[in-house]
């Protein structure tokens, strides 16, 4: 099985700064690595695929990057509505998510 | 709109079955895959299982293989999850999720149906 690693497990970041966060692969998952927004008692909400692509209608601050078993997400400019849990998720070899990272405001 | 939405959770004792259903809109459903995706209070998103989109193949997670079943009615747009013999730990938030192409990311999902098993 595919173990996906995200850290840090919360990050503090204030409203207008850069956040960042990382995913790590046990093993090379090429590109195939999707990226979910989650706030409390709802679905999670896809926002990058292919390591890179935004989803449709996914706000331009979002990116991603990354390929093998590296990757990141960058949330530029931080709004209100950004505070949440973000997973990663691979499916190159089944589906595996990673434990998510809680975005909080600092 | 693409619309999914679970069904059938409550709350079971160790041992029963209990039986999930996702009623899909708003697109093809019988093009597309359709996953199960659970979450346990307070941890992370675990995949459970797939069907293809002409439930032909069935894939599932070790975790419930042997336990759960899925099926599909294409004719109504509905996917079913049969669970048996449940255990403490298949509490949780049970989610349908729509795969944006095959072996893809999922691009929409249900709201989510809350299974707890207790005795």
């Amino acid at each position: 099985e595919v173990v996906m690693t995200q850290s840090p497990a919360t990050l503090s970041v204030s409203p207008g700064e850069r956040a960042t966060l990382s995913c790590r692969a046990s093993q090379s998952v090429s590109t195939k690595l999707a990226w979910y927004q989650q706030k409390p008692g709802q679905a999670p909400r896809l926002l990058i695929y292919s390591a890179s692509t935004r989803a449709t209608g996914i706000p331009a601050r979002f990116s991603g990057s990354g390929s093998g078993t590296e990757f990141t997400l960058t949330i530029d400019s931080l709004q209100s509505e950004d505070f949440a849990v973000y997973s990663c998720q691979q499916y190159n070899d089944k589906y595996t998510f990673g434990q998510g990272t809680k975005l909080e405001i600092k | 709109q693409v619309q999914l939405v679970e069904s059938g959770g409550g709350v079971v004792q160790p041992g029963r079955s209990l039986r999930l259903s996702c009623a899909a809109s708003g697109f093809t459903f019988s093009s597309y895959a359709i996953h199960w995706v659970r979450q346990a209070p307070g941890k992370g998103l675990e995949w459970v299982a797939v069907i293809s989109s002409d439930g032909g193949k069935k894939y599932y997670a070790d975790s419930v293989k042997g336990r759960f079943t899925l099926s599909r009615d294409n004719s109504k747009n509905t996917m079913y999850l049969q669970m048996s013999g449940l255990r403490d730990d298949d509490t949780a938030v049970y989610y349908c999720a729509k795969e944006r192409a095959p072996v893809a990311e999922f691009d929409h999902w249900g709201r989510g149906t809350l299974v707890t098993v207790s005795s």
